[in-house]
């Protein structure tokens, strides 16, 4: 499968506890993006990696938050101390180019309790 | 106000209809527009770009109106696999930040 990657697909965890999650993405793909899609609603910019440097993030992605793509390649997105309005469906996209051409993974489904 | 709205239906059309829907958005500023469609608990997928001349692709059109400030997807001779979330989208430049996401138009071919 050459397609974006994301692992786990599924995750439940206590309200408090840190989970971090893992995106693969089309291995020529220089952008990676993360996006929240809660129900009903459109996907939410999180936050953009060009190669391994963090060019932006979300002014509503609060610190306890963070992401990393130490070598241009894969991803992690990190949540710390879980609340229960973190509950979402979390998609990683990659692009070679233009922002609005990306591919979706198949998204890491959080659920906090 | 949100930047992208779209009328969250759903719609309920018989199969080999012609369905239609806008998207309005606020940011006149926007330089791009794209439809994205999404099934029930996968990712969004791009199905087209919308140029300013407009665009068809098979059965599906997309035209944007600049002046009223709305994007329309259309439909002819629909399949029962066009049942999905179809997402406005656009883009005001800026970086990635500046993609704005719709809520999305609910889908639902009948047979």
């Amino acid at each position: 499968d050459t397609g974006v990657s994301q692992d786990p697909r599924h995750k439940i965890t206590k309200r408090g506890q840190n989970v971090t999650f893992r995106c693969d993405p089309i291995s020529e793909h220089n952008r990676l993006y993360w996006y929240r899609q809660t129900l009903g609603q459109g996907p939410e910019f999180l936050t953009y990696f060009q190669n391994e440097a963090q060019l932006e993030k979300s002014r509503l992605l609060s610190d306890r938050f963070s992401a990393e793509r130490p070598k241009g390649s894969f991803s992690t997105l990190e949540i710390q101390r879980t609340e229960q309005g973190d509950s979402a469906m979390y998609l990683c996209a990659s692009s070679l180019g233009n922002f609005a051409e990306a591919f979706f993974g198949q998204g890491t489904r959080l659920t906090v309790v | 106000r949100k930047e992208v709205e779209q009328d969250p239906g759903p719609f309920n059309v018989p199969e080999g209809a012609t369905v239609a829907f806008n998207c309005t958005y606020s940011n006149s500023a926007s330089q791009s527009f794209f439809w994205y469609r999404q099934d029930c608990r996968k990712e969004p997928k791009l199905l087209m770009s919308v140029y300013s001349s407009g665009n068809e692709d098979g059965r599906f059109t997309a035209q944007l109106n600049r002046a009223s400030q709305y994007i329309s997807l259309l439909i002819r001779d629909s399949k029962l696999s066009d049942s999905a979330t179809y997402l406005c989208v656009a883009y005001s430049g800026g970086g990635a930040d500046g993609l704005t996401f719709g809520k999305g138009t609910h889908l639902i071919i009948q047979p």
